[in-house]
């Protein structure tokens, strides 16, 4: 699975649009972008995941480049709730029962 | 909304004892996985389970670890004797399929003592 690359903490004010960056320039044509968040040592929560067209579902957008080399995840509107470290994954549509490769993530932190 | 549980929230053992942690994963789900987390770390991936046998496993799923599905709800993951870098987070997830997103529960913390 392709390597991301995320930075490792941002702040966003609440009420505000959060716009998580991440970096994955050596993504294949069969391998999906999701998006993971993990509050305080809670389990990993799946967010959303796409291939190359935008998604867009009751938690987060995800706007994917054309090259498909990087993608952004949005929180339109985000709360203190949404605090949590964010991680992208690069991971193929094929193969066996794939597991998840977690990095260090993004810690985001929702400021009142 | 369905969803995978745990037991037992927190589990405190001797260094060399067995410990058996347990999953329900979410009901129509057929593929199984272990996860740990060592406290200040990244979550790292165990094993897979698929079809009452093991798809994938990493390097540090040795021959201490175990997995098992007893019946048609519980997955369980057996460490036979536990060593104080055992202690961590375990993450039992499920997916429908393959390619699915994983649905992970809210995690075992095991304290080896």
């Amino acid at each position: 699975d392709a390597k991301t690359t995320q930075p490792p903490s941002m702040d966003c004010a609440e009420g505000r649009a959060a716009n998580l960056p991440c970096n994955h320039s050596t993504i294949s044509g069969n391998e999906y972008v999701y998006w993971y968040r993990q509050i305080h040592s809670q389990g990993p929560q799946y967010i959303i995941h796409g291939l190359k067209n935008n998604e867009t579902n009751e938690m987060a957008s995800l706007i994917i480049t054309e090259d498909r080399k990087s993608s952004t995840l949005i929180l339109p509107h985000a709360t203190l709730r949404d605090t949590a470290v964010y991680y992208c994954i690069v991971r193929a549509s094929s193969g066996s029962a794939r597991q998840l490769t977690f990095g260090s993530g993004t810690q985001l932190t929702v400021l009142p | 909304e369905p969803e995978v549980t745990q037991t037992p929230s927190h589990q405190v053992t001797q260094m060399g004892q067995e410990v058996i942690l347990r999953c329900v994963p979410i009901s129509n789900h057929l593929y199984f996985y272990w996860y740990r987390q060592i406290l200040g770390q990244k979550v790292e991936f165990l094993v897979s389970f698929y079809n009452n046998e093991i798809s994938e496993k990493s390097e540090i799923f040795d021959d201490q670890f175990s997995v098992e599905r007893p019946d048609g709800s519980n997955f369980t993951l057996k460490i036979r004797s536990t060593k104080l870098e055992d202690s961590a987070m375990y993450f039992c997830a499920s997916s429908p399929r393959f390619y699915n997103e994983q649905f992970f529960g809210p995690g075992t913390r095991l304290t080896v003592l």
